[in-house]
């Protein structure tokens, strides 16, 4: 089982800062990875797929970055409707796929 | 445009049986792998069911596998999620979701559904 871990738990950051989010795997998951945001009371959102990929309709302020077992979603410059949960997500060895535990991106 | 929304959601007793339906709009259906995803109370995510796009297909999380079915009905453009013996652990929001890529399964979740609220408890 792959089992993905989370850093930090909560970012408390300022609009117009820049957000740098983690994600660790317990092994190699090649670039099988992916990062959704998750707004209070909505649905989660696909933000990057296969680690570097924006996701149709996603800012360019939003980037992903990693392989193998590190990987990073970075907001260069938050904006109001950037606070949010992001959570990270692996396929590689589907079906088993699994989320992170999240990361709540809060406003200081 | 794109849209999902799921329904048959509620409250439940212990070991009874729920369906959920998510009908699909927007995009030609039977071309997509679709999936269940769920989220208990203030919890994080976990994948249930994935089934092929057109049904050949499926595979369940190790949590639900032998109680719950996942299927589909093409000519309706709707997804199903049937759950027997349903446990207070399987209290949770029911996401229905689209695979990203048309004509293959890579487990990327684009878009989602509202999802519906299912609460199991006596």
């Amino acid at each position: 089982e792959i089992v993905l871990t989370q850093s930090p738990a909560t970012l408390s950051l300022s609009p117009g800062e820049r957000a740098t989010l983690s994600c660790r795997a317990s092994q190699s998951v090649s670039s099988y990875l992916a990062w959704y945001q998750q707004k209070p009371g909505q649905a989660p959102r696909l933000l990057i797929y296969d680690a570097s990929n924006r996701a149709t309709g996603i800012p360019a302020r939003f980037s992903g970055s990693g392989s193998g077992t590190d990987f990073t979603l970075t907001i260069s410059s938050l904006e109001p409707e950037d606070f949010a949960v992001y959570y990270c997500q692996q396929r590689s060895n589907w079906p088993r796929v699994a989320f992170g535990q999240g990361t709540r991106l809060e406003i200081k | 445009q794109v849209q999902l929304v799921e329904s048959g959601g509620g409250v439940v007793q212990p070991g009874r049986s729920l369906r959920l339906s998510c009908a699909a709009s927007g995009f030609t259906f039977s071309s997509y792998g679709m999936h269940w995803v769920r989220q208990a109370p203030g919890k994080g995510l976990e994948w249930v069911a994935v089934i092929w796009y057109d049904g050949s297909n499926k595979y369940y999380a190790d949590s639900v596998k032998g109680r719950f079915t996942i299927s589909r009905d093409n000519s309706k453009n709707t997804l199903y999620l049937q759950m027997n013996s349903l446990r207070a652990e399987d209290t949770a929001v029911y996401y229905c979701a689209r695979d990203r890529v048309a004509v293959a399964v890579y487990y990327w979740f684009d878009p989602w559904g509202q999802g519906t609220l299912v609460t199991v408890s006596s």
